[in-house]
């Protein structure tokens, strides 16, 4: 079935870094990828839609400088967290598409943030 | 404004009886419905989809049953495996949106 690649799978950083999460689609073309968060027990909120070669789409309540959203090709979106605080910390998880109508998304491993 | 419930947090299941999961949603423009796994520190994995067209989709052990009329879907597995103890999410789709319920645990009991 088709692979997306998140990377890193776990990161813990000191309060003000910023972190880049890459999510890969390995074997389709997704010319669209969305980024969820995730808290625990809680359930996937979707953060932002990133469609290749545009700017991204966030939701309502999601800080557009905060979360930087990059997705330069068909096969790679990257999620920026600037000046990271411990409100910070979550799991997030990006997913992709293909470009087929009505085709399933299918999720990344999630990253892990853990900001001190 | 939750569009998409699932009202049972967690369900446990003797080992090769039937799971039934349920999911509830309330904005009718929904056409599309999926039904994801998650085990921990991962994403969730796709299981089964359905549109809605169809009242019933079946993929070997999972089912998934659409009412339109009562907005209500639901995942069976039968039989019930130990490896089917998860998290299970449903996701209701109107556009390219994926709107997920908060997911309910499944532990199946050997």
């Amino acid at each position: 079935g088709a692979v997306v690649s998140q990377h890193p799978s776990w990161v813990i950083c000191k309060s003000g870094t910023s972190v880049k999460i890459e999510c890969r689609s390995l074997d389709f073309q997704a010319t669209t990828m969305f980024w969820y968060r995730q808290f625990p027990k809680q359930s996937l909120m979707l953060m932002a839609t990133s469609n290749e070669g545009s700017k991204a789409t966030y939701e309502q309540g999601v800080e557009k400088d905060k979360f930087l959203i990059n997705h330069a090709s068909l096969t790679l979106s990257t999620l920026t967290v600037t000046s990271a605080h411990p409100e910070d910390s979550s799991f997030y998880i990006c997913s992709a598409r293909s470009v087929t109508h009505n085709q399933p998304q299918h999720f990344g491993d999630g990253t892990r943030l853990s900001i001190l | 404004d939750q569009q998409v419930k699932q009202n049972s947090p967690s369900l446990s299941v003797q080992e090769g009886r039937i799971s039934i999961l349920n999911c509830d949603y309330t904005n009718s423009m929904f056409d599309y419905f999926l039904w994801y796994k998650k085990y921990p520190a991962e994403g969730p994995t796709f299981l089964i989809s359905i549109s809605s067209i169809k009242d019933k989709n079946e993929d070997g052990r999972f089912t998934v049953f659409l009412n339109k009329s009562a907005k209500h879907l639901s995942l069976h597995i039968v039989p019930s495996q130990p490896g089917d103890s998860a998290v299970y999410f449903c996701a209701a789709s109107g556009t390219y949106k994926y709107i997920f319920g908060t997911g309910t645990r499944l532990k199946v009991l050997a």
